[in-house]
């Protein structure tokens, strides 16, 4: 693989029920995030990680967990979901090299919860 | 606060000059971007400036920047039909002494070029 893959593709979900969205990068890129997009608002993040071993919180993290156990794998978990997760979620990442601090995004997970 | 601001929607014809706009309000922000979004795929970066350029132009792409407007304008001359796409204008955004490093995007313009 090259570059950042996210799974599933798409996925329908009833409310209560908990998922993982998965992300994976081969780029060995130190910071990863995790973001949403909705029509009208553009991309907002939702978690972020420095590094492995490190997260952070973004602008909308309430509902979701992350995790970082390596520099890989960056997976988002809606313990339970509701309608309002509804969207469509990118996977980011970038390294520390890059001058200009470059994100490189995943193609996207489309997320509906009913 | 930070907030970076779009129009939605923007309409020409091929072969005309597009210009989208973007206004960003944090001023120490170090560089800022364009990222290009085709039908279902994720983000492209299209292009981005440094905070202590006023211009930078790329083939077809000019990016003009007024730091004290606050402001941020990509031009696409002889925009094509393949142009078109949602454009976000982003801003990065330093903290915690520089360990991290987060983008704030605007809403996205949809770009329709017509025939």
């Amino acid at each position: 693989i090259a570059g950042i893959t996210q799974a599933p593709t798409s996925q329908i979900l009833a409310a209560g029920r908990r998922m993982t969205l998965r992300c994976t990068q081969d780029m060995r890129h130190n910071a990863m995030y995790w973001y949403r997009q909705d029509l009208g608002l553009g991309l907002r993040l939702i978690h972020y990680s420095n590094t492995a071993g490190t997260t952070g919180k973004g602008e909308v993290p309430d509902g979701y967990s992350v995790s970082r156990a390596n520099t890989d794998d960056f997976p988002l978990t809606l313990a339970s979901a509701v309608p309002s997760q509804t969207s469509v979620y990118f996977c980011a990442s970038s390294g520390r090299g890059a001058p200009y601090n470059e994100q490189f995004f995943g193609p996207g997970t489309r997320l509906t919860v009913l | 606060g930070e907030d970076v601001e779009q129009s939605l929607f923007l309409s020409v014809r091929e072969g005309d000059s597009s210009v989208i706009n973007c206004t960003y309000t944090d001023s120490s922000s170090t560089y800022l971007y364009w990222y290009k979004q085709e039908p279902g795929a994720g983000l492209q970066l299209l292009t981005y400036i440094f905070s202590n350029m006023d211009m930078k132009q790329d083939q077809r792409l000019t990016v003009l920047l007024n730091k004290k407007d606050k402001h941020l304008s990509l031009r696409i001359a002889d925009t094509q039909t393949g142009d078109s796409a949602i454009y976000f204008c982003a801003e990065s955004i330093r903290r915690d002494g520089g360990a991290t490093n987060k983008l704030i995007f605007g809403t996205g313009t949809l770009l329709a070029v017509q025939p």
